[in-house]
């Protein structure tokens, strides 16, 4: 399977929202609602921010909200913060027991 | 507090083999789904391997045949087995504990990750 799509890059001003988007086909994001956002700083683990498309983990600000549509996932971070600047990936489900990631967004804040 | 703590990465040869180990504590580690997943110098991030709490196994195409992932629940250890290595599986290889039982990308707790590189 292919990986899922999202823009190379993304960047907002401090205070503003941005979107992040994630495009799979039917037989991942389109058939199921298990998507997941993570976030990575450099030179660190990535870390889970949204699951099942619209779950938030105990302890992720609320500044992060995902959301899923026909074969598009996104995230939506409001409120910008300096420490938001990251590299954003998320992940599907797929069918034949495979797990798809995007190629990733770099997000520059401003 | 959860943790994870990979080990056993280092340089090997093409075609040659290294197995991977995955200390993890502060979770019921027999009741976790555990995975693998790598990252490529500069690129992103790549799921590799699922193993169930019950024992079952999933792999990505680019190493079925060539990896196996296993578990011991009574030494709360995740393996690796990298056989037939080539120089496209050089990466940052991360054990994550999974929320769901299953091959689901729904990864909660990370390690941070062990550096295995193919090059003669």
């Amino acid at each position: 399977q292919s990986a899922l799509t999202q823009p190379a890059s993304v960047s907002g001003s401090p205070g503003q929202s941005i979107t992040i988007s994630c495009t799979g086909t039917r037989s991942d994001v389109g058939s199921y609602n298990l998507v997941s956002w993570y976030q990575q700083h450099p030179g660190k683990a990535p870390k889970l921010i949204i699951y099942e498309a619209t779950q938030r983990p105990s302890g992720v600000s609320s500044r992060f909200s995902g959301s899923k549509s026909g074969n598009t996932a996104s995230l939506t971070i409001s409120g910008l913060q300096a420490e938001d600047e990251a590299d954003y990936y998320c992940s599907s489900y797929a069918k034949s027991d495979t797990v798809l990631f995007g190629g990733g967004t770099k997000l520059t804040v401003l | 507090e959860v943790q994870v703590l990979e080990s056993g990465g280092g340089l090997v040869q093409p075609g040659g083999s290294l197995r991977l180990s995955c200390a993890a504590s502060g979770f019921t580690f027999s009741t976790s789904p555990m995975n693998w997943v790598r990252q490529a110098p500069g690129k992103g991030l790549e799921w590799v391997s699922t193993i169930s709490s019950g024992g079952p196994t999933y792999y990505a195409d680019s190493v079925k045949g060539r990896f196996t992932i296993s578990r011991d629940n009574s030494k709360n250890t995740l393996w690796l087995q990298m056989n037939g290595l080539r120089a496209e599986d050089t990466a940052v290889y991360y054990c994550a504990k999974g929320r769901m039982n299953g091959p689901f990308g729904d990864f909660d707790y990370w390690g941070q990750g062990t550096l295995v590189t193919v090059s003669s």
